[in-house]
């Protein structure tokens, strides 16, 4: 069964750091590109960050660069996205999501469930 | 940045209607587009890519059309499990966005 878990959510103080993870299995995960996508409480979708697969290039929201860093282990299987200096407006439930191919230039086929991302004081 | 723009916002329809949704986007994309639906609580599921291929298992009552700037998601006859929210997403650049959304509600 193709599945992509996350994990790493929580409450953190702004200006602070969370790592967030996504363990994916079920599919040849170094081929694809993977993303993260958030969604604030009661607000739409927005694309955050993405990594190709096979090149590993990556691309960023203009509203998270030079403060998110998305990386991924094929080794492990596993997408990751490093926040830091974390805004209350970061705030929001963090989806990883499968892209159909390797370019990030696509849509997404499997998501996650979700982790939740606080930032309060 | 491309900026995609839903229509309406909310909409409230019977079971059995045929409901349209459209996306605008504010240059051309080709067809380069997504659709999903989100339910309340759950991570989104695609139903449509480059803009009118049904996904696996979609019900074919689901249809998408449109190329360049302009895009419809259509449901033909609105059935229970229809009610949710609706996201249109591009994928011509390399940077993704998504439209506003697009709620379905009983009415």
């Amino acid at each position: 069964e193709v599945q992509l878990v996350e994990s790493g959510g929580g409450l953190v103080q702004p200006g602070g750091s969370l790592r967030l993870s996504c363990a994916a299995s079920g599919f040849s995960f170094r081929t694809y590109a993977m993303s993260w996508v958030r969604q604030a409480p009661g607000k739409g979708l927005e694309w955050v960050s993405a990594v190709a697969g096979t090149t590993t290039s990556t691309y960023y929201a203009d509203s998270v660069k030079g403060r998110f860093t998305i990386s991924r282990d094929n080794s492990k299987n596993t997408l990751y996205l490093q926040m830091n200096s974390l805004r209350a407006e970061d705030t929001a439930v963090y989806y990883c999501a499968k892209g159909f191919a390797t370019s990030v230039r696509g849509a997404f086929d499997i998501w996650g469930q979700g982790t939740t991302v606080t930032v309060s004081s | 940045d491309i900026q995609m723009t839903q229509s309406p916002s909310t909409l409230s329809a019977s079971v059995g209607d045929r409901v349209t949704i459209t996306c605008r986007a504010s240059q051309s994309i080709s067809s380069w587009l997504a659709w999903y639906q989100q339910k309340p609580g759950k991570a989104p599921k695609v139903l449509i890519y480059k803009a009118s291929t049904l996904d696996s298992g979609v019900p074919s009552r689901f249809s998408g059309s449109g190329s360049g700037t302009e895009f419809t998601l259509t449901i033909s006859s609105l059935q229970p499990d229809d009610f949710a929210s609706y996201y249109c997403q591009q994928y011509d650049s390399y940077s993704l966005t998504f439209g506003g959304g697009t709620k379905v509600e009983i009415k």
